[in-house]
């Protein structure tokens, strides 16, 4: 199983409201990433936890707070939302924990508008 | 963080070979180089990598330039399926978490 799963696909909400995205992979990989991606842009690292651990911090703005409840799980949690904030939002997984060059399993993200 | 280079967009015909290339002139000895590609309405993902010498896989290969300032990814028959937009990113060995897509390639293949 080399899926990284992500749900939910599409979310929309004010910008008053609290939701979560959630992460999740199954190959016992140690490094897992959230990435930002506006329309016809890259996609811009915003944190990485390597052992469950938050290892960087792209200097994320504190409305967005991630969490790893366990290996195979990650979570953004989304509160006080701005419009420019409308991205499709990206996990992956590497099997490396720290450094190295692992392959970047990738989800197919989900597309969240704010209103 | 050492840069890359792409043209923004280039077009193939179908079964024809495809040639993206990739300037990274600030490359330091530790960097590898990837590519990635991502295909409309999905996450980006892996093509290939190599440190110098040229790499070859299934779905494509990787020459690197002697000096290693420029790479080329070769997709050797286009199809269809090949159209997204391919990005060139340096990871350096010690701190490879820390991944930073350049600007990219989109690919057009002409049926």
């Amino acid at each position: 199983d080399t899926e990284v799963t992500q749900t939910p696909k599409h979310l929309v909400m004010g910008m008053t409201n609290k939701k979560s995205l959630k992460c999740e992979q199954h190959m016992g990989h140690r490094a897992m990433y959230w990435y930002k991606q506006k329309a016809k842009k890259p996609p811009e690292l915003m944190f990485v936890y390597s052992y469950e651990k938050l290892s960087i911090n792209e200097s994320v703005p504190s409305r967005f707070s991630p969490e790893c409840p366990n290996s195979s799980l990650l979570n953004l949690h989304l509160h006080a939302l701005q419009p420019e904030d409308s991205a499709l939002y990206l996990c992956a997984s590497s099997q490396d924990g720290l450094a190295g060059l692992g392959e970047q399993y990738f989800g197919p993200g989900t597309r969240l508008t704010v209103t | 963080d050492a840069k890359t280079t792409q043209p923004n967009s280039m077009e193939s015909n179908e079964e024809e070979p495809v040639h993206l290339p990739c300037n990274h002139s600030t490359i330091s000895g530790t960097d590898y180089i990837h590519w990635y590609r991502q295909l409309p309405s999905q996450g980006p993902e892996y093509v290939i990598h190599g440190l110098t010498s040229n790499v070859n896989n299934r779905m494509a290969s990787l020459a690197i330039a002697e000096d290693r300032k420029s790479s080329t990814l070769i997709l050797h028959r286009a199809t269809l399926r090949d159209a997204a937009v391919y990005y060139c990113i340096l990871r350096d060995v010690y701190t490879g978490n820390q991944f930073y897509f350049g600007t990219g390639t989109s690919l057009t293949v002409i049926p």
